[in-house]
């Protein structure tokens, strides 16, 4: 089946810093590659995702990038700010894409 | 604003109840899904539902089951559940089931005496 490697499992940084995460997956048929915010007590929450066929993806200051050959795919943050802080989980479709596994997740924390 | 309606947020029960969690959604998504998440882990898959129908059981304990009574809504029915069963039960849909966005509902937190 599908693993998913999250490094690191904790990120603390400066307010204006940036942030990368990493996942590596296993399974090479998977093709979607969501990124969850997950704050305290609250709902993960999609804030970006990444299909095979697309090397990067933009949306303001976050962004990611897959790497099909490799088997990894990165959440870069620029310009962090203190409400950037949370619990960061990558996913990777599963099950013919029926499914996610998620990574351990990274807190990140920015301080000001 | 959440558009995954979870119910109940808070749940207490001992052993030997018998309660049920639902999700609502009216997105016109056609999957939805449970997951249990327990703190400073990552949601783990329970159940997938696609057209009404279950697709995914990931070898879950029958103390839960699962029902989708329409394309809406999604139940879990608890009996007999353990001490290590407490955990946030969260729901999810998305618009098909293959590689489409899952949102998540706030969850239920499940407490078991």
């Amino acid at each position: 089946g599908e693993n998913v490697e999250q490094h690191p499992s904790t990120l603390s940084v400066q307010e204006g810093d940036s942030a990368v995460i990493k996942c590596t997956y296993s399974d090479s048929a998977s093709n979607y590659f969501p990124w969850y915010k997950q704050e305290l007590g609250k709902r993960p929450q999609l804030i970006i995702d990444i299909r095979s066929n697309v090397g990067e993806k933009k949306d303001q200051r976050i962004a990611v990038t897959l790497n099909k050959t490799a088997k990894h795919f990165s959440l870069h943050i620029t310009e962090t700010q203190p409400e950037d802080s949370a619990v960061y989980f990558c996913a990777a479709s599963w099950q013919a894409g029926t499914a996610l596994i998620f990574g351990k997740g990274t807190t990140l924390s920015v301080s000001s | 604003d959440t558009e995954v309606t979870q119910t109940p947020k808070h749940l207490v029960m001992g052993m030997t109840n018998k309660k049920s969690l639902k999700c609502e959604q009216h997105m016109g998504h056609r999957a939805m899904y449970w997951y249990k998440q327990k703190a400073k882990k990552p949601p783990e898959l329970m159940f997938v539902y696609s057209y009404e129908k279950l697709s995914i059981n990931e070898s879950v304990p029958s103390r839960f089951s699962p029902e989708c009574p329409n394309s809406s809504l999604l139940n879990l029915h608890l009996h007999a559940l353990q001490p290590e069963d407490s955990a946030l039960y969260l729901c999810a849909s998305s618009q098909q089931e293959s590689n489409q966005p899952q949102h998540f509902g706030d969850g239920t937190r499940l407490s078991i005496l």
